[in-house]
């Protein structure tokens, strides 16, 4: 099967930027996202990228994605302790009428302060 | 603001007890998701939803089966628990795609099978 990896665990200290890594095996992947997900909440979109981009700025966040190497990454300028939770990539590919969609295990980022 | 609700955010059950999660989301989405977080593994689609009484397998359907009775509402039923099915469940609904960008996902609800 498809498969989406991450590093665990990331520190950063507050104002530096953070750069979480993230690889796929999936060639014909039509989308590629970021996710965050605080404690006690679900998961919410941080980005996307359509697969034959290969650049994305939205504010603080560059998503960068090498499509020859499969790999993904989100940098985020100026981390801020609000920027602490755990971070998933996911890529998701046509299957028969669906989106299938394969997350990463995720990486936790410690900003401090 | 979408809003997805799950009944629960803990549920706590036995092996072969019928469990039911709850989803309900307010804003006349006509698709509507159930995944299961695990670590090391991700969140995987169990089943989905693209109108009333209407259902498709996701990736990891056994053990689980669903039902929509009403747009609004999604249930997932365990109909006789199990250990292996301890994990966090996650709603999701979405207007009209299918596309994981388009979902808008309720908080979770953490099961735990003992």
């Amino acid at each position: 099967g498809e498969d989406v990896e991450q590093s665990l665990f990331l520190s950063v200290r507050e104002g530096d930027s953070s750069v979480i890594n993230c690889t796929y095996t999936d060639s014909s992947s039509t989308y590629l996202y970021w996710y965050k997900q605080e404690p006690g909440a679900g998961l919410q979109l941080l980005t996307y990228i359509f697969s034959n981009m290969d650049m994305k700025q939205d504010q603080r966040l560059t998503v960068l994605l090498n499509k020859k190497d499969k790999h993904l990454s989100l940098r985020i300028a100026d981390t801020q302790t609000g920027d602490s939770a755990i971070y998933f990539c996911a890529e998701s590919a046509d299957s028969g009428g669906y989106q299938k969609v394969t997350f990463g295990t995720g990486t936790k980022l410690q900003v401090i302060p | 603001d979408v809003k997805v609700t799950q009944s629960s955010r803990y549920l706590v059950k036995r092996t072969g007890e019928k469990v039911f999660l709850e989803c309900v989301q307010d804003m006349d989405h006509e698709n509507m998701f159930w995944y299961r977080q695990d670590p090391g593994l991700g969140l995987r689609l169990i089943y989905f939803s693209y109108d009333v009484k209407m259902k498709e397998k996701g990736d990891i359907p056994e053990g689980y089966s669903v039902s929509r009775e009403k747009k609004e509402r999604f249930s997932l039923i365990l109909e006789s628990a199990s250990t292996n099915q301890t994990s966090m469940y996650l709603c999701a609904s979405s207007l009209a795609g299918l596309a994981l960008h388009e979902q808008y996902f309720g908080p979770g609800t953490r099961l735990t099978v003992t």
